[in-house]
């Protein structure tokens, strides 16, 4: 149980374009969603939180109407790099709890995003 | 802020032995400390999770301990496996916003040499 989707596993666009990434959790329902990003040899950052049909929360430095986060249903989440920047090839990672209390986040398999 | 510290070198150790990972933060005692696998190009896959009153949980060959004293965690692999080897994340807990949020350290990889 608790497994968590991305959608694509890969994409590579051309600067200026926006990307659409997509995360389910497949066999739960996820009150609360996390998008983080990683660069090589780097830890998690956490970029935003949010929760089921409300705005999302974005850490400092991250810039919301440059990642735009849409929590539609307790199944899904989607991420979207607008007007994207060789800078922003990284690897995308969401998660899923069940409550704003869980503990343990179930993650999916990360998107990589390379911006040519 | 929190800042974690995990070991950046590499771990190389040979089958069968055990392999112990370090976890250092500096600030405050997180109420509960997780360590997670990521094979490359993964995303993190939860292994064990352990709370700021306990010292000590086991799950089959995996061990975790917690020293709240030292701010310190040290993950354990006993009997290493080959397919052990992989990077391994500790992450704390803090509350920001209403919600549980994780901070996690850049991973110590381990390399098990058959």
């Amino acid at each position: 149980g608790a497994v968590v989707s991305q959608h694509p596993s890969w994409v590579i666009c051309k600067s200026g374009t926006s990307v659409k990434i997509e995360c389910r959790s497949l066999d739960f329902q996820a009150t609360t969603m996390f998008w983080y990003r990683q660069f090589p040899k780097q830890s998690l950052m956490l970029m935003a939180t949010s929760n089921e049909g409300s705005k999302a929360t974005y850490e400092q430095g991250v810039e919301k109407d440059k990642f735009l986060i849409n929590h539609a249903s307790l199944t899904l989440s989607t991420l979207t790099v607008t007007s994207a920047h060789p800078e922003d090839s990284s690897f995308y990672i969401c998660s899923a709890s069940e409550s704003v209390y869980q503990e343990t986040q179930y993650f999916g398999p990360g998107t990589r995003l390379l911006v040519l | 802020s929190q800042k974690i510290e995990q070991n950046s070198e590499a771990l190389n150790i040979q089958e069968g032995k055990t392999a112990t990972l370090t976890c250092n933060y500096t600030n405050y005692s997180p109420a509960y400390l997780q360590w997670y696998r990521q094979d490359p190009g993964r995303g993190p896959v939860f292994l064990l999770l352990i709370r700021e009153n306990e010292k000590e949980k086991r799950k089959e060959r995996l061990k975790v301990t917690f020293d709240t004293t030292l701010k310190q965690s040290l993950f354990h692999i006993t009997a290493s496996q080959p397919a052990d080897s992989a990077t391994y994340l500790c992450a704390l807990d803090y509350i920001s916003g209403g919600y549980n949020k994780l901070i996690f350290g850049a991973g110590t990889r381990l390399a098990v040499h058959p």
